[in-house]
């Protein structure tokens, strides 16, 4: 069981706006940054979000993310077909000896 | 151009040990701490380990403690896993990830690119 909490699965249609929440808790998201990576199917995870809601150069603008509290949201608007892909959100967890922490992973279809 | 080519990766019993190598080009490898992320077949990921960027500082997820050591050569542009007491639950692919910042556990930590990762089995 991951210590972040997302949905293992998301859908919509082409155009569409998706969300996909990512849940956690004062020890991790409610005091860190959180990240985001897509992976595309058999391909190697890539950076997509970073600091919440920053995007590296290349990523399209269609891709923004939010945090709130203990949670973070990726939301993608104006889907594309080529969005069809694992989404996981991480951040540093304080608690213990410190360690990074990835949430379970939500699979996206483009209808 | 950022590349990280992992290698070292096999079939290894349980109990047996195994090293991987990450070679890191196309950026100033001294300036950057360094992780090992991985996936098991068909699963999510998680990371395993961080160095930072002068070996200071070293961190490992509870499931390898004891069992894995991360370490680096600056002088040869390169990042390592040591593997031991091997289990099956170690089955993964392994994958090196670049970090942005020089230190492994920091909050502005993320990190920006991955290699393709090396193949890890363990199996009798």
């Amino acid at each position: 069981q991951s210590v972040l909490t997302q949905p293992p699965s998301a859908s919509g249609t082409p155009g569409q706006r998706v969300t996909i929440s990512c849940s956690g808790s004062s020890s991790n998201i409610g005091s860190n940054t959180v990240n985001w990576y897509q992976q595309l199917p058999g391909t190697a995870p890539k950076l997509l979000i970073y600091s919440n809601n920053q995007r590296p150069s290349g990523v399209p603008d269609r891709f923004s993310g939010s945090k709130s509290g203990t949670s973070a949201s990726l939301a993608i608007s104006g889907l594309q077909s080529e969005d069809e892909a694992d989404y996981y959100c991480a951040a540093w967890d304080d608690s213990l000896n410190g360690h990074w922490v990835f949430g379970g992973g939500t699979k996206l279809t483009v209808l | 151009e950022v590349q990280l080519v992992e290698s070292g990766g096999g079939l290894v019993q349980p109990g047996r040990s195994l090293r991987l190598s990450c070679a890191a080009s196309g950026f100033t490898f001294d300036d950057y701490a360094m992780h090992w992320v991985r996936q098991a077949p068909g699963k999510g990921l998680e990371w395993v380990s961080g160095i930072s960027w002068n070996s200071g500082s070293i961190g490992y997820a509870d499931s390898v403690k004891g069992r894995f050591t991360i370490s680096r050569d600056n002088a040869k542009n390169s990042l390592y896993l040591q593997m031991n007491s091997l289990r099956a639950e170690d089955t993964a692919l392994y994958y090196c990830a670049k970090g942005h910042t020089p230190l492994y556990d920091s909050s502005g930590e993320y990190f920006d690119y991955w290699g393709q990762g090396t193949l890890v089995t363990v199996s009798s």
